[in-house]
């Protein structure tokens, strides 16, 4: 069974901080994505990450693909309460339905 | 569309009631995906369409769900004899090609619950 597993579940930070969630798995996976999810909306795609070690950036967001391509992380600089909500990462391997993690609540505090 | 589209955005049924969700995907998409978002959980995975096939239905929780897709566009979702346990967000996506992980874009969902 192929796991994607998220941490931490939940995070409260106030605005300004920095913080990262991690995505891990046993599985080695072609592609990755995170998403961001506001309450009342449906996922919305952030970053494809396809390459062993590849880092993007998103303005104060970088996405990172670990070496193996079965984990990364997102870490995000100087929080703002614009960046609340559900981040979830889902990874897919080339003729398997992609899976998803159960997410990471983000609540950024003014 | 420009996006995908979901309808209902709510919908209250009592249970053991047939329920119909539809899904307008991204014109020119040929995948279409239904996952289930359980409050405060992740996505399970229910059915992948290609064209008007669907390759995987392994995620469909019982018999009692089915869906179909025509025209190579929209789809719809029924939940025959609905269940207490059925109530969750359930969420259409769509993408230009299937199994290229390329990433999806979503609907904003259908909220059921069920009384």
């Amino acid at each position: 069974t192929q796991l994607l597993e998220q941490s931490p579940q939940f995070l409260s930070i106030q605005e300004g901080e920095n913080l990262t969630v991690y995505c891990n798995s046993s599985s080695v996976f072609s592609s990755l994505q995170w998403y961001r999810q506001e309450p009342g909306e449906g996922p919305v795609l952030l970053v494809t990450v396809v390459t062993g070690g590849e880092v993007k950036k998103l303005k104060r967001l970088t996405f990172q693909f670990g070496d193996a391509r079965k984990d990364s992380s997102l870490h995000i600089t100087a929080a703002q309460p614009g960046d609340t909500g559900l981040y979830l990462c889902a990874g897919s391997r080339t003729g398997f339905k992609t899976i998803f993690g159960a997410g990471t609540r983000l609540f950024v505090k003014a | 569309g420009a996006g995908v589209s979901q309808s209902p955005s709510n919908k209250v049924t009592e249970k053991g009631k047939d329920v119909e969700l539809r899904c307008d995907p991204i014109s020119g998409h040929t995948a279409l995906y239904w996952y289930r978002q359980s409050l405060g959980q992740g996505l399970e995975f229910l059915i992948y369409f290609q064209g008007n096939s669907a390759p995987d239905k392994s995620g469909l929780p019982s018999d009692r769900f089915s869906a179909e897709r025509t025209g190579g566009s929209v789809s719809t979702l029924t939940i025959q004899r609905t269940q207490q346990e059925d109530s969750a967000v359930y969420l259409c996506a769509s993408s230009l090609r299937g199994g290229q992980g390329n990433g999806y874009t979503f609907g904003s969902g259908t909220r059921l619950t069920v009384v």
